[in-house]
């Protein structure tokens, strides 16, 4: 166990909507980093946050958004959902000075 | 932007045999890590390399980083059950992990 939580497990969405994913990561992982798998892929990077402030973000639209809070806990918030954004979002954290990525299990997204 | 490849996409491999996987960026990495995914579940760490040259030993995977730290390569010897699964390469630069497409190895008993 990696000791990352990820709330829902499932989620299913209608196009247009608007979700929340939730992660809370292990007590001194300062670093959470979110990715989306599509099948048959591998992770894409979405973005990173470290200590609260978001640090990198990689090739996604701005409907991507996220928040780190004090608490070890982080969301990852999706607006104006497309069908292509069904996947399984992953969040994943980790220690200073460590690159090792602790993943959680993951939320399956389903847009229709 | 950097862009990891991975080849095969598929492996079927005789319970016993050996295998290799490959994996090639098209930029200078500061490290690669390798992780597992086992069908329905997340990715798990397996090991990071660093250094140009570098190779590792895990029981029966050995792990291989080239001398332009632009490529790296995994080998399992004798193959087992237990091996099956989606194994990723994923290079560091900066703060972005770029993962390869992995490739899915199945096992014949």
């Amino acid at each position: 166990e990696t000791g990352v939580t990820q709330s829902p497990t499932h989620l299913i969405k209608t196009r247009g909507q608007q979700v929340t994913l939730r992660c809370s990561s292990q007590s001194g992982h300062n670093t959470v980093s979110w990715y989306q798998q599509a099948l048959g892929q591998g992770p894409q990077f979405i973005f990173q946050y470290y200590r609260e402030e978001e640090n990198g973000r990689g090739n996604f639209p701005p409907r991507f958004s996220g928040l780190q809070f004090p608490n070890y806990s982080s969301e990852l918030n999706v607006n104006a959902l497309e069908l292509d954004d069904s996947a399984l979002y992953l969040c994943a954290s980790r220690p200073d000075s460590y690159n090792e990525q602790f993943f959680g299990p993951g939320t399956r997204l389903t847009v229709l | 932007g950097q862009q990891v490849m991975q080849s095969p996409q598929y492996q079927h491999v005789q319970e016993g045999e050996d295998f290799t996987t490959y994996c090639n960026s098209s930029t200078t990495l500061s490290n690669i890590q390798w992780y597992k995914q086992r069908p329905g579940g997340h990715p798990v760490f397996l090991i990071q390399l660093v250094k140009s040259g570098e190779v590792k030993k895990q029981k029966r995977l050995t792990f291989q980083f080239g001398e332009a730290k632009k490529n790296s390569s995994l080998h399992i010897t004798a193959t087992q059950t237990t091996d099956v699964g989606t194994y990723f390469c994923a290079g560091l630069n900066d703060y972005k992990l770029s993962f390869g497409a992995g490739t899915t190895v199945t096992v014949r008993a």
